[in-house]
């Protein structure tokens, strides 16, 4: 049973490109969370999506971040026009529905900004 | 808004003893869920034990127990008898309880280093 999936786990861009980050839920999970995670410091929500909807997108920047999570394919991050201070580590976690307490995290990708 | 605070930045401890980190949070929340969550080297985030609010009775995980004080608010980890491979960031983590599910809170970590 394969766990969260991400990809790429490594994405260097320079400063006013796009960065698109994947992540594939668990097998039979509904719901997915996305973190970011600075140098030296914890993990910081940004937001919650279930399949085709956002649920809380309260702690995403209001500018050049989106998510989105189809029906069909990964949930995607996508960061417009990049800056040096997006240079994190961003992880997703999924949770089942019924058991959606229990959030289990992939391996995060690695930003570097240039 | 919660809070999570975990007051010690760092901790070692000798292999085969037993070290127990600290963690406190703020709410105003009556059923919520605790965890511990941990990251080695290599970035992975690993759950290592949850607590549901409203159990008394603390969650207990091979070597890693929890003591859960809900009036004082207070969830601390307990690692026995350390190995090697326990050196690791450790972060505390609550969510609120919700029927479709919540975000995460996270304390900003403690690095526990075991020494051989």
């Amino acid at each position: 049973n394969a766990g969260v999936m991400q990809n790429p786990r490594h994405l260097v861009r320079r400063r006013g490109q796009e960065a698109r980050l994947r992540c594939s839920p668990m097998k039979g999970h509904s719901h997915v969370y996305w973190y970011r995670q600075l140098p030296e410091e914890g993990l910081k929500f940004m937001v919650y999506l279930q399949k085709e909807n956002i649920i809380d997108e309260s702690g995403m920047p209001k500018e050049r971040f989106s998510a989105e999570f189809p029906k069909e394919g990964p949930s995607i991050l996508r960061i417009q026009q990049v800056v040096r201070g997006d240079s994190a580590a961003y992880f997703c976690a999924s949770s089942p529905w019924g058991d959606s307490d229990t959030q289990y995290f992939g391996p995060g990708t690695r930003l570097t900004v240039l | 808004a919660q809070t999570v605070t975990q007051s010690q930045p760092e901790m070692s401890v000798q292999e085969a003893e037993t070290v127990t980190l600290s963690c406190t949070y703020d709410t105003s929340e009556n059923n919520y869920y605790l965890f511990w969550y941990k990251q080695p080297p290599s970035r992975q985030m690993i759950l290592v034990i949850r607590q549901e609010a409203y159990k008394q009775q603390n969650a207990t995980e091979n070597r890693f127990s929890v003591n859960f004080q809900k009036a004082a608010k207070s969830f601390s980890l307990k690692i026995s008898d350390s190995q090697l491979g326990d050196t690791a960031m450790y972060f505390c983590a609550f969510a609120r309880r919700e029927t479709s599910g919540s975000r995460l809170t996270f304390g900003e970590g403690t690095q526990l280093t075991v020494n051989p």
